[in-house]
């Protein structure tokens, strides 16, 4: 099945810095979305990107569907970012396939 | 409030037992899901249903029974607790074209 890899796996940042969270896939995709997991565990889906660039306030995406990976920009963080980031592909099979997540703590 | 609802929160049980976790979406999706989150945060699917229909079933044991009574509610069933069962179950819906999920708060169940 197709596989997602996230980095970094952990990421330590003092509020207001920027970042960028990377998501590979080995297959082509139909459906990219990023998900935040916020310390009490709720699930916010940020953002549906198979290809292009969004944004939403602070948030940003660019999907690079022909090279197989995605980016997730934070900018200006805040100590309420701080969660663990999922990149989840669907391909072939119609199933949501996560990756392992990238844990980012922004501390004040 | 629209939303994926889910109950109950918070589950402690003795292995052996046998428990349900129930869910509601009132979006108007036609998709539904079980996901399960280990100790280190991997989520991967369980089962999916579309229109009550199953569509997807990983390698799930079949102590696990999915059952969707209408296209809003996706419970789950488990049979027999057993230590490794021990996870947060996230249940989600989506339209079927586009698929962008929408999660519920996520049952932590603890198998003593």
């Amino acid at each position: 099945g197709i596989q997602v890899e996230q980095s970094p796996p952990d990421l330590i940042l003092q509020e207001g810095a920027n970042s960028t969270l990377r998501c590979n896939f080995s297959d082509s995709v139909n459906n990219l979305q990023w998900f935040h997991q916020n310390p009490w565990g709720q699930l916010i889906n940020l953002f549906y990107i198979p290809s292009g660039t969004k944004q939403n306030g602070r948030l940003s995406a660019t999907t690079v569907a022909t090279e197989r990976y995605s980016l997730l920009y934070i900018s200006s963080s805040q100590t309420t970012d701080s969660g663990v980031y999922f990149c989840a592909v669907v391909g072939g099979s119609e199933k949501l396939v996560f990756g392992k997540g990238t844990k980012l703590t922004v501390n004040p | 409030d629209t939303a994926v609802s889910q109950t109950p929160k918070y589950l402690v049980t003795q292995m052996g037992n046998d428990k349900s976790i129930k869910c509601e979406q009132n979006l108007g999706h036609d998709t539904m899901y079980w996901y399960k989150q280990d100790s280190k945060k991997f989520l991967k699917i369980m089962f999916s249903y579309n229109n009550k229909e199953l569509i997807i079933n990983e390698t799930v044991p079949n102590r696990f029974s999915p059952k969707s009574p209408d296209k809003a509610h996706l419970n789950l069933h488990i049979n027999s607790l057993e230590l490794g069962d021990s996870a947060v179950y996230f249940c989600a819906s989506g339209q079927e074209v586009v698929n962008v999920l929408t999660f519920g708060a996520g049952s932590r169940l603890t198998v003593l």
